[in-house]
């Protein structure tokens, strides 16, 4: 399974565009880089997933480059809601069966008025 | 979308008694869940994967005899805490793995007093 690292927490203030990078220098042909919001005392939540390129929801955008060593989640504008952890998988996509989803640090995520 | 229903969200205990958590898929089929443990300001630790029908493959250090996982339908699996001690206090996660991924539940807040 492909290690990813994180930074351990960022500062932001409300209305900032906030840039999450990890890094997975191991990441696998068949591989999909996920990421996962959580708030304190909930399961994680989904918040977009990708490939390759770049892909872009109603919450965020996820930048990945060509070589796929990395990646970036995008927050246009944070909130004070939007102070959580966030975390950075990779893991293959399933279709049936299940592979192993291991959790990095996260990145705890302040935002401020 | 997908979603997974977990129970109780919180529970107290007396130590030496036991206690299950169940976790269900409610509108899709789940052949394999996950169940975490997250201790506080701590990423979620992995415990097992239960695949149903069959065993549960526990992650190293993690004592089978203490947490016995049942999957016995694709979509409910039960983690149980035999003898509970306060060292075991902690949030639980499950995450079941459908055809679009990874669902979380919402988690159980375990208190052993």
């Amino acid at each position: 399974l492909a290690k990813t690292t994180q930074p351990i927490s960022m500062d932001s203030y409300e209305g900032q565009e906030v840039n999450i990078t990890c890094s997975h220098n191991n990441i696998a042909t068949n591989d999909y880089i996920t990421w996962y919001q959580q708030f304190p005392s909930q399961g994680p939540r989904f918040i977009i997933q990708g490939y390759k390129t770049k892909v872009t929801n109603e919450v965020a955008s996820l930048f990945i480059p060509a070589d796929r060593k990395s990646s970036t989640l995008s927050l246009p504008r944070v909130s004070l809601s939007d102070t959580a952890v966030y975390y950075c998988l990779v893991a293959p996509i399933l279709t049936g069966g299940g592979n192993k989803l291991t959790f990095g640090t996260g990145t705890q995520l302040k935002v401020e008025l | 979308g997908a979603v997974v229903s977990q129970h109780p969200s919180w529970v107290i205990c007396k130590s030496g008694t036991s206690v299950k958590i169940e976790c269900r898929s409610l509108d899709f089929q789940a052949t394999t869940m996950f169940w975490y443990r997250q201790f506080p300001k701590q990423s979620l630790m992995l415990m097992a994967t239960s695949n149903e029908g069959s065993k549960a493959t526990y992650e190293q250090g993690v004592e089978k005899d203490k947490f016995l996982i049942n999957h016995a339908s694709l979509t409910l699996s039960t983690l149980t805490v035999t003898s509970a001690h306060p060292e075991d206090s902690s949030f639980y996660i499950c995450s079941a793995a459908g055809d679009n991924g990874y669902t979380f539940g919402s988690g159980t807040r375990l208190t052993v007093v």
